[in-house]
């Protein structure tokens, strides 16, 4: 069973540039979440997805982040414009359902806003 | 608020020993209880799932244990191995979303 991809695994940008995380979750898990996390601290939910339905994005720093997930299936995850504070480990995960079904996480995209 | 803490935040024993790492959570409404294992810039790696409803889970020489009524969760490590250093990261799962902890940084010594 392929796990859930991420590209890319390194990006390096000035800030004020713009940069996009693309996710593909494992295939028929309906639900998808993007975590960001910091050097030295536990991922923290940024946005999850029912389908292409947004279900949670609280913490989402709506200004100058925003999520899609067309169809459904991949989604992709943008920032415009990047903070020095927007480095970061970025994280896909999936998973069947809410609930309480199991999470498959990617390897993450490592931000370096300089 | 539902939070999740985990302690050691760092642990360093020698090749063999058997260990235990904490994590404990404020809110006892879970859904499940998962551990992670996450290696220096890399992703998580899932290692156990306990539901709700269970009381521990066993792969390999790992065993999680959880009791929703206290708000924790231990996970054993039997004859440690310097294969398992790593971060281990433990996730509450709330029904919504999982809510983290901020990991214990395992160095096993050969």
């Amino acid at each position: 069973e392929a796990g859930v991809a991420q590209s890319p695994r390194y990006k390096i940008i000035e800030k004020r540039q713009s940069v996009a995380f693309w996710c593909n979750p494992i295939s028929g898990h309906a639900t998808l979440y993007w975590y960001q996390q910091i050097l030295g601290q536990g991922p923290k939910l940024l946005i999850q997805f029912q389908n292409n339905g947004v279900v949670d994005d609280s913490q989402l720093p709506k200004d100058r982040f925003s999520a899609e997930r067309l169809k459904g299936v991949d989604s992709t995850l943008k920032i415009q414009p990047a903070k020095l504070e927007d480095s970061a480990v970025y994280l896909c995960a999936s998973s069947l359902a809410g609930g309480n079904t199991e999470a498959f996480f990617g390897q993450g995209t490592r931000l370096t806003v300089v | 608020k539902q939070e999740v803490t985990q302690i050691p935040a760092a642990l360093s024993v020698p090749e063999g020993e058997n260990l235990v790492l904490n994590c404990s959570f404020t809110d006892s409404a879970i859904y499940n209880l998962q551990w992670f294992r996450q290696d220096p810039g890399k992703g998580l790696t899932s290692l156990l799932l306990i539901q709700s409803s269970q009381r521990e889970q066993t792969s390999g020489r790992l065993n999680a244990s959880l009791d929703k009524s206290s708000g924790r969760s231990t996970l054993y490590i039997a004859a440690s191995q310097p294969g398992d250093s790593a971060t281990y990261l433990c996730a509450v799962n709330y029904g919504q979303n999982f809510v983290f902890g901020p990991g214990t940084r395992l160095s096993v010594l050969p």
